[in-house]
């Protein structure tokens, strides 16, 4: 199976900070990465598909980019209902993987 | 609007079998594919198994040899057996409607405990 290694796993950042997440692959994943917001208490809503394609309806403040292993998600201007944990998954091999998640935080 | 629902027993004793139902509507289980996702509290998602659009199915081999995913799409359903639970199945149990191999919408999720 493909290892999905996310960092950092914990975040703390300042309202309209800009945020950066990063995601690693063990072996090259061809841009089939999808990444994940999950709020407390609540199902994981997706945000990007293709590494970086935004999902209907998910503000343009998310951003994604990266090739080959290493992957990154990036919010612009941090708002305080982006409190929540991000995973990272890869499905360009079976079967699909995900990250252990990275856990933002206000400071 | 799509919108999918799990539903099942909280509480399965350690060796039984999980059955768990989600009830999908916004959308035909003919045109789009269904998985089923859990995670343990605090941790990452993992994939259990997908039922595909046009029937078939796939499942994640570390538990392939335990789950069957089945479906009545004349009520909408989507099915997941697991045999012999153990207390490391224990999380939040999700079914998800596939977009192309991400996981575009995802149901409230319904939590089961495997305690005795």
């Amino acid at each position: 199976d493909i290892q999905m290694t996310q960092s950092p796993a914990s975040l703390s950042a300042s309202l309209g900070e800009t945020v950066t997440i990063e995601c690693r692959a063990s072996e090259d994943i061809y841009n089939g990465l999808a990444w994940y917001q999950q709020k407390p208490g609540k199902s994981p809503q997706l945000l990007i598909y293709n590494a970086n394609s935004l999902h209907t309806g998910v503000p343009s403040r998310f951003s994604g980019s990266g090739s080959g292993t290493q992957y990154s998600l990036k919010i612009n201007s941090l708002q305080s209902e982006d409190v929540a944990s991000y995973f990272c998954q890869q499905y360009y091999d079976y079967p699909p993987t995900f990250g252990a998640g990275t856990k933002l935080e206000l400071k | 609007q799509v919108q999918l629902k799990e539903s099942g027993p909280g509480l399965v004793q350690p060796s039984e079998t999980l059955s768990l139902t989600c009830t999908v509507s916004g959308f035909s289980l003919t045109s789009y594919s269904v998985s089923w996702v859990r995670q343990p509290s605090g941790k990452g998602p993992e994939w259990m198994g997908r039922m595909w659009y046009d029937g078939d199915t796939a499942y994640n081999s570390a538990l392939k040899s335990r789950l069957s995913i089945s479906r009545d799409t004349s009520k909408n359903q989507v099915f997941l057996k697991m045999n012999s639970l153990q207390t490391d199945d224990t999380g939040t149990y999700y079914c998800t409607r596939d977009e192309d191999l991400w996981f575009a919408y995802w149901g409230q999720g319904t939590l089961v405990t495997v305690s005795s």
